[in-house]
């Protein structure tokens, strides 16, 4: 069966680290990937999407992901991160319309 | 534009009784997604819905069900409540169309807490 992992269930960093939350998933055909984000008290929200093109894209907030082919994943980084990134991100896998999603990865920035 | 809205946003019912979720998707949008959120699963998808039809199906026993009308609006019914149900509840809508690339807007959810 599809699934997607996400390598770390809970991050915490402090503010201006480096982020790069991990995510694989098993599929080898056509596949649209995301990345959402839930903010505290906050319905998800979409933080970036590919789906064809530029394996790099950019989303929101300074968020940018890379798709590689090759290793099937789709990480999500960002330089430079901000308290207010304490989040949760989902990283998902669009299968016919039908989202898999992975476990997702709490972020705690210390200011 | 109007977001998902879903009602009631909590709720609290005790085992054995039902429960009935309701989801107004984006004006356009078709499809009509129901996902359960809880701290140990993470994001479960139960169902979706387009032109009231049920396109897809999770794993989820037959105790939760669904369904759309034609105005795209959207119920979930889970009967014979178990604790284990205790969750947020959320709705998503898509446009669905060939042009669609599957991206989901989501509602506030409704928190389902059963005792």
């Amino acid at each position: 069966a599809q699934s997607v992992s996400q390598h770390n269930h809970h991050v915490i960093l402090s503010e201006a680290a480096s982020l790069e939350l991990g995510c694989n998933y098993s599929y080898g055909g056509t596949v649209n990937l995301f990345w959402y984000v839930q903010y505290p008290g906050q319905h998800l929200q979409l933080l970036l999407k590919y789906f064809s093109g530029d394996p790099l894209v950019k989303g929101i907030k300074g968020f940018e992901a890379e798709f590689i082919k090759s290793k099937f994943s789709f990480n999500l980084r960002k330089p430079s991160v901000q308290w207010s990134d304490t989040a949760e991100y989902f990283c998902a896998v669009n299968l016919n319309y039908q989202l898999i999603w992975g476990a997702g990865t709490k972020l705690i920035i210390k200011p | 534009k109007a977001g998902v809205t879903q009602t009631p946003r909590y709720l609290i019912k005790t085992r054995g009784q039902q429960v009935t979720l309701s989801c107004s998707p984006i004006s356009g949008h078709r499809s009509v997604s129901w996902y359960q959120q809880t701290p140990g699963q993470g994001l479960q998808f139960l169902f979706e819905y387009f032109s009231e039809t049920q396109r897809n199906k999770g794993n989820f026993p037959g105790r939760f069900s669904g369904r759309q009308f034609s105005n795209s609006r959207s119920e979930m019914n889970v009967s014979t409540l178990e604790l284990g149900d205790s969750a947020l509840y959320l709705c998503a809508s898509s446009l669905r169309t060939s042009g669609d690339s599957g991206e989901l807007f989501f509602g506030e959810g409704s928190r389902l807490t059963v005792l």
